[in-house]
């Protein structure tokens, strides 16, 4: 089966750093992807990890390491456009496995 | 170019009835998966398409079901429609599937079961 961990809310001030945690323990590992969702919309893509270590994209940041099934997204720079859900999901052999999603409000 | 398309936007129904949603992938996309999202969850996985084919299926009941057409586009079929099928219905596509192929989501059928 696969559990997929992350923390419910997080609340962070316009300009600052905040970073989400993922932990997950899946069946299958082909990569963690992280996504954002405003309310009432699709997911849209941020970053991909399969290789340990960190991906930057921006201002924003995702670290991966495999062994401690663990990752995390580090959004810089915080503007409040930046208020939203963020999603952790794991990719098995085909599927994408999600967490509840973290919800961050940035606050002026 | 034209995203991944879903329609109806929106669709209200009553317990037993049954429904159709659509997806039209990302031109060049021959993968489709159906995933649904009630609220304040992240979105789980219904069933992925590949070439016409289903290549996987998530832990939903058999009166959900679904089918991949020539042109990669999908319909997603639910039939008997219970209250707790109220949800956020994603479609996401991609060009094929497993590795890095990252996985482009429609806007979302929002289906409310009374």
């Amino acid at each position: 089966g696969q559990n997929i961990d992350q923390p419910t809310e997080m609340t962070a001030t316009e300009g600052a750093i905040v970073q989400i945690n993922c932990t997950y323990q899946t069946s299958g590992f082909n990569g963690l992807f992280w996504y954002q969702q405003h309310a009432g919309e699709a997911p849209t893509f941020l970053s991909y990890n399969v290789l340990d270590g960190l991906e930057e994209k921006g201002r924003f940041s995702s670290f991966l390491s495999r062994s401690k099934g663990y990752s995390y997204l580090l959004l810089k720079e915080l503007q409040m456009k930046d208020s939203a859900s963020y999603l952790c999901a794991v990719r098995d052999d085909y599927k994408l496995s999600f967490g509840a999603g973290t919800t961050v409000t940035v606050r002026a | 170019d034209a995203g991944v398309t879903q329609s109806p936007t929106h669709l209200i129904k009553t317990r037993g009835q049954h429904v159709t949603l659509r997806c039209s992938p990302i031109s060049g996309h021959k993968s489709v998966s159906w995933y649904q999202q009630v609220l304040g969850q992240g979105p789980q996985f219904i069933f992925q398409y590949y070439e016409k084919e289903e290549r996987g299926r998530g832990n939903f009941p058999d009166r959900f079901s679904a089918r991949q057409f020539p042109n990669y586009s999908s319909e997603l079929n639910v039939n008997a429609l219970l209250l707790g099928d109220s949800a956020l219905y994603l479609c996401a596509s991609s060009v094929g599937t497993g590795g890095n192929n990252e996985q482009f989501f429609g806007p979302g059928t929002r289906l409310t079961v009374l």
